[in-house]
């Protein structure tokens, strides 16, 4: 079956480091994608993973391992403005289908 | 470039109606993906068009139904609409399979 999974919730303070993990079994796979969702907005594109391996972005990064099916989401210095559903989406080989995660919720508290 | 666009906005409808939602893509963009998403499921995969085709399907029932048309603008229609049918409806766009951009969503509430 396809499955991905990410903790529901998490909460963290304004300046601190946060990792959100992803796992994920999917049938092929190319390419693992994060988004960021506001309440009542539409998701935001974050990053991309196809290989293995860390992508830094400003201060969030992205780091992947295919063999262990496994990638995370590391925000530094946080904001108040990053409290926010991040959503773990899986792109299946072959058919190129998407498969989101439910999402984590991240509180960031002052 | 101007972004994804989605109308409505919002929709209220009444059980056994039906509903029509439109989406224009990214300009260029040939690929348009719906979803549906809801608290409890996040974000459910229904159908990929591109260049007018349907490429992929998820696995929604056959009341829920899309079309695209030449400038890829796309079309979303839900019949028989039941209350289970209330969520956000958001589409993404991409020219390709490339990474999906998305608009911001039309939420149905059926009453």
């Amino acid at each position: 079956g396809q499955n991905i999974d990410q903790p529901t919730e998490m909460t963290a303070t304004e300046g601190a480091i946060v990792q959100i993990n992803c796992t994920y079994q999917t049938s092929g796979f190319n390419g693992l994608f994060w988004y960021q969702q506001h309440a009542g907005e539409a998701p935001t594109f974050l990053s991309y993973n196809v290989l293995d391996g860390l992508e830094e972005k400003g201060r969030f990064s992205s780091f992947l391992s295919r063999s262990k099916g496994y990638s995370y989401l590391l925000l530094k210095e946080l904001q108040m403005k990053d409290s926010a559903s991040y959503l773990c989406a899986v792109r299946a080989s072959g058919t190129y289908k998407y498969i989101f995660g439910t999402g984590t919720r991240l509180k960031v508290l002052a | 470039k101007a972004g994804v666009t989605q109308t409505p906005r919002y929709l209220i409808k009444t059980r056994g109606q039906q509903v029509t939602l439109s989406c224009s893509p990214i300009s260029g963009h040939r690929s348009v993906s719906w979803y549906q998403q809801t608290p409890g499921q996040g974000l459910q995969f229904l159908f990929e068009y591109f260049s007018e085709t349907q490429r992929n399907k998820g696995n929604f029932p056959g009341r829920f139904s899309g079309r695209q048309f030449s400038n890829s603008r796309s079309e979303m229609n839900v019949s028989t609409l039941e209350l289970g049918d209330s969520a956000l409806y958001l589409c993404a766009s991409s020219w390709d399979v490339e990474t999906q951009y998305f608009g911001p969503g039309t939420r149905l509430l059926v009453l």
